[in-house]
C-alpha cells in the first residue's frame, strides 16, 4: 500500500485479556518501530526491526509485551495479560535503513488506541 | 541519562508572527536530528531533517537550525497561519539508539 497500515483502528478489551495489533509498513522499508503514545506526551519507543530481527527491545517495559517480525514485513505487537496502564493509542512507523539511506525519514501509521476497561 | 527536552509544552503566537520551538538534548551523539507535525488523533508526520554537519536547512516557511555544542535544534516557522497549529516534536537518531522523540510543543496560531 501507499502507507503504514495499523490494525485494528480501535481496540477495547478486558483486564486479563491478551491482544494482537498489527502493522504493515511500507514496502521495501527495512526499519520498522512500535512505539506507545499517551495524550499530551511524546510517542515512547518501544521496540526496533532491522529485517525480521529485533535490533533493540530496550523500550518494552516488561515481559508481557513481545514484538515480531517473522518476514521482514508485517509486524505484530503482542500484549499478555493486559492491564489498565497500558492503555494508549500504539504507534508503528517504517523507514529505509536509519544509518544508512540518503532518506531515513519515518513513516508513521494512525495509531490503535488501545482501551483496556 | 539521556534526555531529549522540548522546552515548551504549549506556545501560542500571533498569525504571521515566526514561531520558535526548542528541542535540546543530553548525552546523545546524534548523527541526525528530525522534526515531525502531529495532529490530534493522527501520527506523526515528518516535515525536516538535519545532519550533524549541516547548521541549518530550510523548506518553503521552515527554518530548522542545530547546534551540536549546545546540544540545541531551533525550529522556526515564518508568517504563522492558524493552519500550522498542531504539534511538533522532534527526534533523534545516532547510531546506538533508535529514533526517540522528545514530548513535543503544541503550538496554536491565533487569527
Amino acid at each position: 500500500g501507499a502507507g503504514v497500515s495499523q490494525t485494528p483502528s480501535n481496540k477495547v478489551t478486558e483486564k486479563g485479556k491478551y491482544v494482537e495489533l498489527r502493522c504493515d509498513p511500507i514496502s521495501g522499508h527495512t526499519a520498522l518501530y512500535w512505539y506507545r503514545q499517551s495524550l499530551g506526551q511524546g510517542p515512547e519507543f518501544l521496540i526496533y526491526f532491522q529485517g525480521t530481527g529485533a535490533a533493540d527491545d530496550s523500550g518494552l517495559p516488561n515481559d508481557r509485551f513481545f514484538a515480531v517480525r517473522p518476514e521482514g514485513s508485517v509486524s505484530t505487537l503482542k500484549i499478555q495479560r493486559t492491564e489498565r496502564g497500558d492503555s494508549a493509542v500504539y504507534l508503528c512507523a517504517s523507514s529505509r535503513a536509519p544509518g544508512q539511506a540518503a532518506r531515513p525519514e519515518a513513516f508513521f501509521g494512525q495509531g490503535t488506541r488501545l482501551t483496556v476497561v | 541519562s539521556q534526555k531529549i527536552e522540548q522546552n515548551s509544552e504549549a506556545l501560542n503566537i500571533q498569525e504571521g508572527k515566526t514561531a520558535t520551538l526548542t528541542c535540546n538534548y543530553t548525552n546523545y551523539s546524534p548523527a541526525y536530528l528530525q522534526w515531525y507535525r502531529q495532529d490530534p488523533g493522527r501520527g506523526p508526520v515528518f516535515l525536516l531533517l538535519i545532519r550533524e554537519n549541516e547548521k541549518e536547512k530550510r523548506k518553503e516557511r521552515l527554518k530548522v537550525t542545530f547546534d551540536t555544542t549546545l546540544k540545541q535544534s531551533l525550529f522556526h516557522i515564518t508568517a504563522s497561519q492558524p493552519a500550522d497549529s498542531a504539534t511538533y516534536l522532534c527526534a533523534l537518531y545516532s547510531g546506538n539508539t533508535p529514533l526517540v522523540f522528545g514530548k513535543g510543543t503544541r503550538l496554536s496560531v491565533i487569527a
